[in-house]
């Protein structure tokens, strides 16, 4: 199985705040990683696919990079509503293996 | 509007069986394979399968084989996810998503099911 290694596991912020969140895969995956958004009590929410695609809908401060192993998310100035956690997955095979998560709280 | 719909939340003893199900409304039932991924309370995602509607083809994560079974009712455009032999750590909200064929993402889901295990 692909190993998914998020970082940080958590992380506080301020409104306003450029954040990073980092995914490595244990192999290459090519572009096939997705990163979702859940706030507590919800279904997550599909922000990027294809390493780099946002999803129709998902405001433009959310980015993504990378390929082969190692994907960054990004959040250019964060807003009170991105307070959540976010989960990277694999695409490239089964088992579609998921990050550990990252929670982003408010400083 | 692509929609899933979940059915209500379970209450299990352990060693019984539970089966949730996911109505789908919006689009072409056999066009896009179904996943589900259940979440422990306090815990992150974890991916435990898929089927496909078309030939109800299936793949499920090792660690649930043999408890687990995803099937879909293409009449009713509802797929369903069985899993047997329930523990504790069975304990948990269970969702289905729909990913498509390209990039495999899931950019709808279902509401949620929470499955709790307890004696």
């Amino acid at each position: 199985d692909i190993q998914m290694t998020q970082s940080p596991s958590s992380l506080s912020a301020s409104v306003g705040d450029r954040v990073t969140i980092t995914c490595r895969a244990s192999q290459s995956i090519g572009s096939y990683l997705n990163w979702y958004q859940q706030k507590p009590g919800k279904a997550p929410n599909l922000l990027i696919f294809a390493a780099s695609t946002l999803q129709s809908g998902v405001p433009s401060r959310f980015s993504g990079s990378g390929s082969g192993t190692d994907f960054t998310l990004t959040i250019s100035s964060l807003q009170p509503e991105d307070f959540a956690a976010y989960y990277c997955q694999q695409s490239y095979n089964v088992p579609r293996t998921f990050g550990q998560g990252t929670k982003v709280e408010i400083k | 509007q692509v929609k899933l719909v979940q059915s209500g939340a379970e209450v299990k003893k352990p060693g019984a069986a539970v089966k949730v199900s996911c109505k789908t409304s919006g689009y072409t039932f056999t066009s896009y394979d179904i996943s589900w991924v259940r979440q422990a309370p306090g815990q992150g995602l974890e991916w435990m399968g898929w089927i496909s509607p078309y030939n109800s083809k299936t793949d499920y994560t090792q660690s649930l084989q043999g408890r687990v079974t995803m099937t879909t009712d293409t009449s009713t455009s509802t797929a369903y996810m069985e899993l047997r032999s329930l523990t504790s750590d069975d304990t948990a909200v269970y969702y289905c998503a729909r990913y498509s064929s390209s990039w495999y993402e899931a950019g709808h889901w279902g509401q949620g099911t929470l499955v709790t295990v307890s004696s």
